[in-house]
């Protein structure tokens, strides 16, 4: 069970090059959820899917657009990187239910644009 | 706009010192709770869900409870091993979903 996997763990761009960050889960959860972590800001939801089918934008979406590949599987493109999207991005997941529910994080991913 | 405050910011004890994290949210009608545990380089790690006030949960030498305006972390006799970065979290309000997360209490405890 390996819980909430991201790939790549690093990655360099630069400015203005696109790449997609991939998440899969395997907890059988409905809802996954993509952040951003970013010095003296703390995590930051950029886009979450409530359930397969659905995606809602978060706190900060700009210039990041995401796809609800299957139920297990949630990616984050940026299509034009720049400086400002230089960030710690984390994937999360979890239950679906009538109440809120923790969310499990993946390891993450490091990303530099120069 | 709902906001969640972790103090202090930083906090160094010794081995066995216990103390506590403070986690303060303006949000009204709270759905919940949460907190987390985040080593340098990983992710988040969850810990605890409080849904209501009064509610207290443990594990090893932390236990969590929560009022109607904080929540508090108490960390009992803490090892160096519990030094880490400990994050609160609360749902936005009208969400089940989107959660506000605290900037962090970072923990060092000394041998």
């Amino acid at each position: 069970n390996a819980g909430v996997t991201q790939t790549p763990k690093f990655q360099v761009l630069k400015t203005g090059q696109s790449m997609t960050l991939q998440c899969a889960q395997d907890m059988n959860h409905n809802s996954m959820y993509w952040y951003r972590q970013d010095p003296g800001m703390g995590l930051r939801l950029i886009y979450y899917s409530a359930s397969e089918g659905t995606t809602d934008k978060g706190e900060v979406p700009n210039g990041y657009n995401v796809s609800r590949l299957n139920k297990r599987e949630f990616s984050l493109r940026l299509e034009s990187a720049a400086p400002s999207q230089t960030s710690v991005y984390f994937c999360a997941s979890s239950l679906t239910t009538g109440i809120v529910h923790e969310q499990y994080f993946g390891p993450g991913t490091r990303l530099t644009v120069t | 706009e709902d906001q969640v405050t972790q103090s202090p910011e930083a906090l160094r004890l010794q081995e066995g010192e216990s103390s506590s994290l403070n986690c303060s949210y303006t949000v009204s009608g709270l759905r919940g709770l949460f907190w987390y545990r985040q080593d340098p380089g990983k992710g988040p790690e969850f810990l605890f869900t409080l849904y209501s006030a009064g509610e207290e949960k443990e594990k090893e030498r932390l236990k969590a409870t929560l009022t109607k305006k904080e929540s508090f972390l108490h960390i009992t006799a803490p090892k160096p091993e519990d030094s880490a970065t400990y994050l609160c979290a609360v749902p936005w309000r009208g969400s089940n979903y989107k959660l506000t997360f605290g900037k962090g209490t970072l923990l060092t405890v000394n041998p």
